[in-house]
């Protein structure tokens, strides 16, 4: 069936530094992903989405990349901050099954001071 | 302040014994979602509303029931809870399914014993 996956459970970067989180899906029909952001004891909170006519999309210290060839996204994080420490999810759908996501695992980032 | 409210935030409760989750969102979204989160699995999505009387199959339905009578409240309905069902459940509203940002609610975490 279809999937979502993140390539590392957990990540340790040193605070400054660019994090880059991975993602692959197994659906060539995906066209649409998003990010999301997971702090402890919260709802997931939207990062940032990009869609398949897109393969990069840049948001305020946050870059998404998708290579289509290869079904893979990634979310970079510029000059990562303490307040980054949190599980990143990324999710994918097909525009024509409309509102059907299906969520990676996630990755655990930690940011050392 | 928009938002999207659950409740109850957390419950316990026993084999069999029916309940529900009510989720209430004040934006006037046409979209809105129901999904667990276990350890290890990340998100998985329930059932989806793309607007009133509209609803969908997630990955996982099976023992959960939606409705969707008006706009802003999407109960989930756990008529006959087993204890595979304990889990965090969110919901989730967004204007329309593709292309804008998904709000969470805060989870209800549910054990069933």
């Amino acid at each position: 069936g279809e999937s979502v996956g993140l390539h590392l459970p957990t990540l340790s970067v040193q605070e400054g530094d660019n994090s880059i989180i991975n993602c692959a899906y197994s659906n060539s029909a995906s066209d649409y992903f998003i990010w999301y952001k997971q702090e402890s004891g919260k709802g997931p909170q939207f990062i940032i989405d990009i869609r398949s006519n897109m393969d990069k999309r840049q948001g305020q210290r946050v870059t998404v990349l998708l290579n289509k060839t290869v079904k893979h996204l990634s979310l970079q994080i510029a000059a990562t901050q303490p307040g980054d420490s949190a599980v990143y999810f990324c999710a994918g759908t097909i525009y024509n099954q409309g509102g059907k996501l299906i969520f990676g695992q996630g990755t655990e980032l930690s940011v050392k001071p | 302040e928009a938002q999207v409210t659950q409740n109850p935030r957390y419950l316990i409760t026993v084999t069999g014994k029916k309940l529900t989750v009510t989720c209430s969102q004040n934006m006037n979204h046409e979209y809105m979602s129901w999904y667990r989160q276990d350890p290890g699995l990340g998100l998985r999505q329930i059932y989806y509303s793309m607007n009133v009387e509209v609803t969908d199959k997630g990955d996982v339905p099976e023992g959960y029931k939606v409705s969707r009578k008006e706009k802003r409240n999407f109960p989930l309905i756990l008529e006959s809870p087993s204890p595979n069902q304990t889990s965090l459940y969110f919901c989730a509203s967004s204007l329309k399914p593709i292309g804008y940002e998904q709000y969470f609610g805060p989870g209800t975490r549910l054990t069933v014993t």
